[in-house]
């Protein structure tokens, strides 16, 4: 079974501040991960995912298969981040796993 | 380009009441899916469809049927609802089973 765990509702940071939203996960092959991302009154969207290996709006997240995580990254987070992140993994022939979330607010 | 269009955006039913709610795609994607969205649980799926005429069961299928008649269009349907359906559901579609997955605006739906 596939399981995707973030380990924080609620993340609260201030704007110029580095962000780390955590997500470990459970597979036992060679899983493809995501973040996708939900802003206010906006569709959830993909933010990146590992294959990629690429940095959008700041973000990078790295696979980590020693510590099974996939941790997303910011350096100096803006208030423009403010949403809801989803950890997300796929597993051989199964579908899409998302964690259940962690609420992102950057205060000015 | 509309990209995935949800029907209807909000609706209230009263608990045993039956309702359907439409997932339309026109990119031409194979997979479409339905999610539900409710608080501290995160994005859990219903059921899925990896091609016209075929649908599966997800990780929380009990009470909810589906049908892909037409590639573009993903039919998720409540034959007697119930209060635990209250939720938001999203749909969303892909060009394959890993890539990258595009979602409605969601259809918000609350049983009393």
């Amino acid at each position: 079974a596939q399981r995707v765990t973030q380990p924080e509702k609620l993340l609260s940071v201030f704007k110029g501040a580095p962000v780390e939203l955590k997500c470990n996960y459970s597979y036992s092959g060679s899983p493809e991960l995501f973040w996708y991302v939900q802003y206010s009154r906006q569709r959830l969207q993909l933010l990146l995912r590992h294959i990629s290996r690429e940095s959008i709006k700041g973000f990078t997240a790295d696979l980590n298969k020693g510590e099974t995580s996939f941790h997303l990254k910011k350096p100096f987070a803006q208030e423009e981040d403010s949403a809801m992140y989803y950890c997300a993994l796929i597993g051989g022939y199964s579908t899409l796993t998302f964690g259940k979330g962690t609420m992102l607010l950057v205060s000015p | 380009n509309a990209g995935v269009t949800q029907t209807p955006k909000f609706r209230v039913l009263k608990t045993g009441q039956s309702m359907t709610l439409l997932c339309a795609q026109d990119m031409n994607h194979e997979y479409m899916y339905w999610y539900r969205q409710d608080p501290g649980m995160g994005l859990r799926l219903i059921h899925y469809s990896v091609g016209e005429g075929t649908t599966a069961k997800g990780e929380v299928p009990d009470g909810y049927n589906v049908s892909r008649l037409k590639k573009q269009n993903f039919l998720l349907g409540l034959e007697s609802a119930a209060p635990s359906q209250t939720s938001v559901y999203f749909c969303a579609s892909s060009w394959t089973a890993t890539g990258e997955l595009f979602f409605g605006e969601g259809s918000r739906l609350t049983v009393l």
